[in-house]
């Protein structure tokens, strides 16, 4: 089993549209969640970061289950500008110290006119 | 500009030969990492320095593969002996967490990616 799993879509979906990503993780002692935007062929940016009481930042929704190991992204009234790819990352607990990303494959979303 | 620069953005290379890559993280960062992604797959986490310290190697990274951090700056990766499966972006990210957030900070800040051809 992956450590972190998503659906990989792709999503498609018309302007205005509400559309919603999940990703399980498997390591129930991570301690950091975030969703990442990946435009084609660019690098990773990151979108929210994701905290226990969920955050809301503008049109984007993002929640976090530690009880199911269960991160979700909400985004309402899609724009064609947010056709890309979105990357669930957990941050999983260290004994080492290290911070390091652990990465879902992605979910492409295309947002159709 | 002040994120992370990698350098070059591309490289192409004939098997066998040894390239190098550069990072330049944020300058307040002390913590930089290495990631390769390949074509539909979320990018692997390579190696971790903190300042100047190699912290952790995952096994992707055979023994072709050096990272260095020498003054807690700018980090190179060096890959010899190049293969057809080390054709990948090679992605580099620094962070720097605020004392006091448990629950907070870590976000890591990605540069733009050098992508390697063997050919």
């Amino acid at each position: 089993r992956k450590e972190v799993e998503q659906d990989p879509g792709p999503f498609n979906v018309p302007e205005g549209a509400t559309v919603a990503f999940n990703c399980t993780y498997s390591n129930s002692a991570s301690q950091s969640f975030f969703w990442y935007r990946q435009d084609c062929r660019k690098e990773p940016k990151l979108l929210m970061s994701v905290y226990s009481s969920g955050n809301e930042d503008g049109r984007f929704t993002a929640q976090l289950n530690r009880a199911s190991q269960y991160i979700s992204l909400l985004i309402r009234d899609s724009k064609l500008s947010d056709s890309a790819t979105y990357l669930c990352v957990v941050n999983p607990f260290s004994t080492s110290g290290t911070y390091k990303y652990i990465f879902g494959t992605g979910t492409r979303l295309k947002v159709l006119a | 500009d002040t994120g992370v620069s990698q350098d070059p953005r591309h490289k192409i290379t004939k098997r066998g030969q040894n390239v190098t890559f550069r990072c330049d993280p944020i300058s307040e960062h002390n913590r930089l990492y290495w990631y390769r992604q390949t074509l539909g797959q979320g990018p692997e986490f390579l190696t971790y320095f903190q300042n100047e310290a190699q912290l952790e190697k995952s096994r992707l990274l055979s023994d072709r593969f050096s990272a260095e951090r020498p003054k807690g700056s700018f980090s190179t990766l060096e890959i010899q002996r190049t293969e057809q499966g080390d054709s990948a972006m090679y992605l580099c990210a620094s962070s720097w967490r605020p004392p006091g957030l448990a629950e907070r900070g870590n976000e890591q800040f990605f540069g733009p990616g050098t992508r390697l051809t063997v050919l």
